[in-house]
């Protein structure tokens, strides 16, 4: 099975600073049909997950240009360039390329 | 708007069984991948099961297969996850979840919570 690593485990971030979390994969992610499926997402506490990225770097509808996505093969990145109350949660890294699908551990990012 | 409501989940012992139900609307169900992704208290995400959109494929996560059975009815718009032989770890929130081919749309559901204690 693919295991996704993510760090830092927890993110301590100063409101309009930025953000940067690392999300790592055990194989390659890149599918035979020549597409990563590489997709991040946003859980606020007590709320069900949200995606924010898909595909390594394509926002979803709604989704705040501060959030970015990055990253190819092994290594990807979510950066938020300028963090807000609202972005407060964990946050996700999952592959679809494998089967199973798997989730990375999670970052908490809080306000410092 | 799309809506996702699950229901079913509860109190159970180990070794019994629930079923859990996600009811869809306000999009077509039928052209989108099912799943069910189960969170235990305090943890990360769990991928536990999906099904194609015509049920024909149906994949499982190795620490559920044999003991839970996911399917669907297209007409009544709904998933379903019938979980037999539970075991304390089983214990989590389940989210179902839909998400188109390649990944390009996807919906969630707010979950429903499955205890396995005695």
């Amino acid at each position: 099975d693919v295991v996704m690593t993510q760090f830092p485990l927890s993110l301590p971030v100063t409101l309009g600073q930025p953000a940067s979390i690392s999300c790592r994969s055990s194989q390659s992610l890149v599918y035979s049909d020549g597409n990563t499926y590489l997709n991040w997402f946003q859980q606020r506490p007590g709320q069900s997950p949200r995606r924010l990225i898909y595909q390594v770097s394509n926002r979803d509808s709604g989704v705040p240009d501060r959030f970015t996505g990055s990253g190819s093969g092994t290594d990807f990145t979510l950066k938020i360039s300028r963090v807000e109350a609202e972005d407060v949660g964990v946050y996700y890294c999952m592959q679809a390329t494998h089967w199973p699908p798997s989730f990375g551990g999670g970052t908490k990012v809080e306000i410092k | 708007e799309v809506q996702l409501v699950e229901s079913g989940g509860g109190l159970v012992q180990p070794g019994g069984s629930l079923r859990l139900s996600c009811a869809a609307s306000e999009f077509t169900f039928s052209d989108y991948w099912m799943t069910w992704v189960r969170q235990a208290p305090g943890k990360g995400l769990e991928w536990v099961a999906n099904i194609k959109q015509d049920g024909r494929e149906k994949n499982y996560v190795d620490s559920v297969k044999g003991r839970f059975t996911i399917s669907r009815d297209n007409a009544k718009n709904s998933l379903y996850l019938q979980m037999n032989s539970l075991r304390v770890e089983d214990t989590a929130m389940y989210y179902c979840a839909g998400y188109t081919s390649g990944w390009y749309r996807n919906y969630w559901g707010q979950g429903t919570l499955v205890t396995v204690s005695s």
